[in-house]
């Protein structure tokens, strides 16, 4: 199957620890980006890579580092988990070649820090 | 940057009926307008989008309308079915280079039986 995927997809940690979460498309595209939607299911966009490039930064705490192998993988890791990092963590790919943008979600990470 | 404002947070329609949601935008340079609907515990999936050349689209029962001028775009869903209820997002992609999506906050639509 063609798709963004993610690996957990859910992710039940206790205060402190440190985790993983890994994407990987196979779409060809170049573009990946990591989102963190809250309890109020808010989408924020939290890094974006374009060919293992980092090109989007937000403000974002720096225990969450990025990483990119290569262009079709974008992994997660979170240092010293937080309560307040418990959401749900969506990768997404998209080409930015041509007209069209659109970005194609993963299914989602469900992080829960207890 | 962007600020994208989406109205209404809730919408509950009857079968059938019609539903409109808005948003607006702050950076007049942004170009690309896409709306996403992601249904209870799925992923968020692109039903339609606009760039900022074209005025409105259309895709069966969805059309996206764009008023640069006022910096705001509108979802009209028609003759709405029980399975059109989701949350819809709007988003507004920056005129600069890194491609940003800034998303609305969302619309939880309920379409009653």
């Amino acid at each position: 199957d063609t798709a963004v995927s993610q690996t957990p997809k859910y992710l039940v940690t206790q205060m402190g620890n440190d985790k993983s979460i890994k994407c990987e498309q196979n779409l060809g595209h170049d573009t990946m980006y990591w989102y963190k939607q809250d309890s109020k299911k808010f989408l924020k966009i939290m890094f974006s890579y374009n060919n293992k490039e980092l090109i989007i930064n937000e403000t974002v705490p720096n225990r969450f580092s990025p990483k990119s192998p290569d262009k079709a993988h974008l992994n997660l890791h979170i240092n010293s988990l937080e309560l307040g990092d418990s959401a749900v963590y969506f990768c997404a790919s998209s080409t930015l070649a041509g007209l069209y943008n659109e970005q194609f979600f993963g299914p989602g990470t469900r992080l829960t820090v207890l | 940057g962007e600020n994208v404002e989406q109205h209404p947070s809730t919408l509950s329609v009857q079968e059938g009926d019609s539903a409109v949601i808005k948003c607006t935008y702050s950076d007049s340079a942004s170009n690309y307008f896409p709306w996403y609907k992601q249904e209870l515990g799925k992923r968020p999936q692109l039903i339609i989008d606009i760039r900022s050349n074209v005025g409105e689209k259309k895709d069966q029962r969805i059309a996206v309308t764009l008023n640069k001028t006022a910096k705001h775009f509108s979802l009209h869903i028609t003759e709405t079915q029980p399975e059109d209820s989701a949350v819809y997002f709007c988003a507004a992609m920056g005129g600069g280079s890194n491609y940003k999506l800034t998303f609305g906050k969302g619309t939880l639509l309920t379409v009653n039986p």
